[in-house]
């Protein structure tokens, strides 16, 4: 049974980059038919869609977010991870990582993690 | 970039039929994905592509869609239903950007 993990720091400070990890358990990082991705949720907000990324490296990333984030994948450890830079306090939210697949008719998120709260706060 | 449309509260007697709509452009060219999310917990998968449920989701739960609008249905709604439900879909942009609605809270009377 494929697992995601996230793990970081719950509590970042404004102006600081958020910084967390997502370790895939259960299955390859690197199978050609997946991306892998994050989504988060501010607190009683809905889900808002940051990006994923393809084990080659390919990234896609929400417009709105985009000058701000950064996906990378360690396929040696079977992890992908989460860079959002000079935070706010709108960045307060739940980050889930979770598998994404693409077809020519569809896109959508079969297995999640269980999610990260992380702070925005001085 | 798209924006998917979800009315932000809906309700339905117990043992009853709700439909649950996502409206948005890119809904004409994909189709719509659909989660359930409980309090406190992850987003759980239930509907996918054209009329797909994942493994463990009950038939109660099917997908339809026509035009820019796209349908969850819930048919003799169970107690255990009642929670949050988004809709998701590729980007009209045709690039590997996906979309979430606002989501509705669905109260099972």
């Amino acid at each position: 049974q494929l697992q995601l993990q996230e793990s970081g720091p719950g509590l970042v400070k404004p102006s600081e980059t958020l910084s967390l990890t997502c370790t895939v358990s259960g299955g390859s990082i690197s199978s050609s038919s997946y991306y892998w991705g994050w989504i988060r949720q501010p607190p009683g907000k809905g889900l808002e869609w940051i990006g994923s990324i393809y084990y080659s490296g390919s990234t896609y990333y929400n417009p709105s977010l985009k000058s701000r984030v950064t996906i990378s994948i360690d396929t040696s450890k079977n992890q992908f991870s989460l860079k959002l830079s000079s935070v706010t306090a709108a960045d307060t939210a739940v980050y889930y990582c979770a598998r994404h697949l693409y077809d020519f008719w569809s896109g959508y998120c079969d297995y999640w993690g269980q999610g990260s709260l992380v702070t925005v706060s001085s | 970039s798209s924006e998917l449309t979800q009315d932000p509260a809906v309700s339905v007697a117990l043992g009853q039929t709700v439909r649950i709509t996502c409206q948005g452009d890119s809904l004409r060219n994909y189709y719509a994905s659909w989660y359930q999310q409980k309090p406190g917990q992850a987003p759980v998968l239930v509907i996918y592509g054209k009329n797909n449920r994942p493994s463990g989701i009950p038939d109660r739960f099917s997908g339809s869609s026509s035009g820019n609008t796209a349908s969850l249905t819930i048919t003799g709604a169970q107690a255990e239903d009642e929670a949050d439900y988004y809709c998701n879909s590729r980007d009209s942009s045709a690039n590997l950007y996906v979309v979430f609605g606002g989501g509705t809270k669905l109260t099972v009377l």
